[in-house]
């Protein structure tokens, strides 16, 4: 299986700062057809995880310009340019190129 | 807009047999452009995908190696769903379960939609 580790574990964030959160994977996860099949999720407390970017840096739809996503091969960057209060949640990293998909141990983000 | 919505019981008794459906709304369990998931989500493992079913003219599931032997999955065309059943549950299958669409198009495939979750609990 493909290991997906994230750092840090936890953010505490002042409102309008910038916040940054990593996720490498064991092996690479460019596809035999080109794609980079790396997404990252949201998950805001008492919902379901919600889609923020696909195939590395793809917003997906309805998603604020706040979130941008970068990285290649086995190493990934999620950034959020000004953090406001509705981003607080676990953030977790997932990798679709191969089964199991497997996912990040989450980074809990809170506001200072 | 495509949803699911998931049912089930939320308390199974070890040894027991979970039952969890997710009903589709929006999209057909038939769908070529679709696989239908269960995840689940618990403090000790995180998030670990369970498995899938999916159509392409002809059924298929893939399982997570450590489920394949207690889990099915499968779809019901007539009301539009699919199901997860879980045998011989411990309380290590105590999570909160999730059913998910992963949409693919030509250029583009992800997980975009959640059900709500089911929280189980496996205790006697």
């Amino acid at each position: 299986d493909i290991v997906m580790t994230q750092t840090p574990l936890s953010l505490s964030v002042t409102p309008g700062q910038p916040a940054s959160i990593s996720c490498k994977s064991s092996q690479s996860l460019v596809h035999v057809d080109g794609n980079t099949y790396f997404y990252w999720y949201l998950q805001r407390p008492g919902q379901s995880p919600q889609l923020l970017i696909y195939e590395v840096s793809s917003r997906f739809s309805g998603v604020s310009d706040r979130f941008s996503g970068s990285g290649s091969g086995t190493d990934f960057t999620l950034k959020i340019s000004r953090v406001e209060a509705e981003d607080v949640g676990v953030y977790y990293c997932m990798q679709g190129v191969d089964l199991p998909l497997t996912f990040g141990g989450g980074t809990k983000v809170e506001i200072k | 807009q495509v949803q699911l919505q998931q049912s089930g019981p939320g308390l199974v008794k070890p040894s027991q047999t979970l039952s969890l459906t997710c009903a589709i709304s929006g999209d057909s369990v038939s769908s070529n452009s679709a696989t239908w998931n269960w995840i689940r989500l618990s403090p000790s493992r995180g998030l670990e995908w369970l498995g899938r079913t999916y159509y392409r003219s002809k059924w298929y599931n893939n399982y997570a190696v450590s489920m394949k032997s207690r889990l099915t999955i499968k779809p019901d065309t007539s009301k539009n769903q699919f199901s997860l059943q879980l045998n011989s549950v411990t309380p290590e299958d105590t999570a909160v379960y999730y059913c998910a669409r992963r949409f693919g198009l030509t250029t583009s495939e992800y997980l975009d939609v959640w059900g709500q979750g089911t929280a189980v609990t496996v205790s006697s």
